[in-house]
């Protein structure tokens, strides 16, 4: 059972333009997301979070908004640069506080275009 | 660069062989996770451990085991290796592994059973 969906394989964008990536969860006890990037051949690297008690969160360039009725999540990139090409993974957690584990999406490949 | 070490970065080896994969946490974090990405499935979380007592498991197998030594680095054992385990595995680590901590990621160990 799949608690965190990314429902787009792979998106395709011209540089400078928004690039935005999906995600959907199914567990009303996720309280926190996170977006990580991952290039070929390296970890996860942290972009941006949100808890459950927001709707925005900005970081430079990167915006997530949560839409908890919905229980949907997108990060938003604007304006978007070749370097910006990778897979990106929405996260979430949150079991009650018993853990911190991270449960994962499947990952949007994003491939911006100069 | 996260701060979270991984070796080795690269491990061939056959069926039916044990191996042992090493991380080191960001220093000051308390707490590491375990996770493997394999082809066919996302990040599947294995399991956590925090200041060395084990605090929660996922998806591991019982022919893995893990362990957190009082330096705080952790070993992922891997035995009695089918085809099926070759897989990413990645660790991470957050301060005190509480909920809406942030997970950073090390580099991974990419293992190769033949």
């Amino acid at each position: 059972d799949q608690q965190v969906k990314q429902n787009s394989p792979s998106l395709s964008v011209q540089e400078g333009r928004i690039s935005i990536l999906n995600c959907d969860y199914t567990n009303s006890m996720f309280d926190y997301f996170l977006w990580y990037k991952k290039y070929p051949a390296e970890g996860p690297t942290f972009l941006i979070s949100i808890s459950s008690i927001k709707d925005k969160n900005e970081d430079g360039r990167f915006t997530v908004f949560l839409n908890k009725s919905a229980k949907h999540l997108s990060l938003h990139i604007v304006p978007s640069q070749p370097g910006d090409s990778a897979v990106y993974f929405c996260a979430a957690s949150g079991f009650g506080g018993a853990t911190n584990k991270l449960i994962f999406g499947t990952g949007t490949l994003l491939a911006v275009q100069p | 660069d996260s701060g979270v070490t991984q070796t080795p970065k690269h491990l061939i080896t056959a069926t039916g062989q044990r191996v042992t994969l090493r991380c080191s946490p960001r220093s000051g974090d308390l707490s590491v996770y375990w996770y493997q990405q394999s082809l066919d499935q996302g990040l599947q979380f294995l399991i956590q451990y925090y200041n060395g007592e084990e605090r929660a498991k996922g998806n591991i197998l019982e022919r893995f085991s893990a362990q957190q030594f009082p330096d705080l680095h952790s070993e992922l054992n891997l035995s009695s290796l089918e085809l099926g385990d070759s897989a990413l595995y990645f660790c991470a680590s957050s301060g005190q592994g509480l909920v809406q901590e942030t997970q950073y990621f090390g580099p991974g160990t990419r293992l190769l059973v033949l």
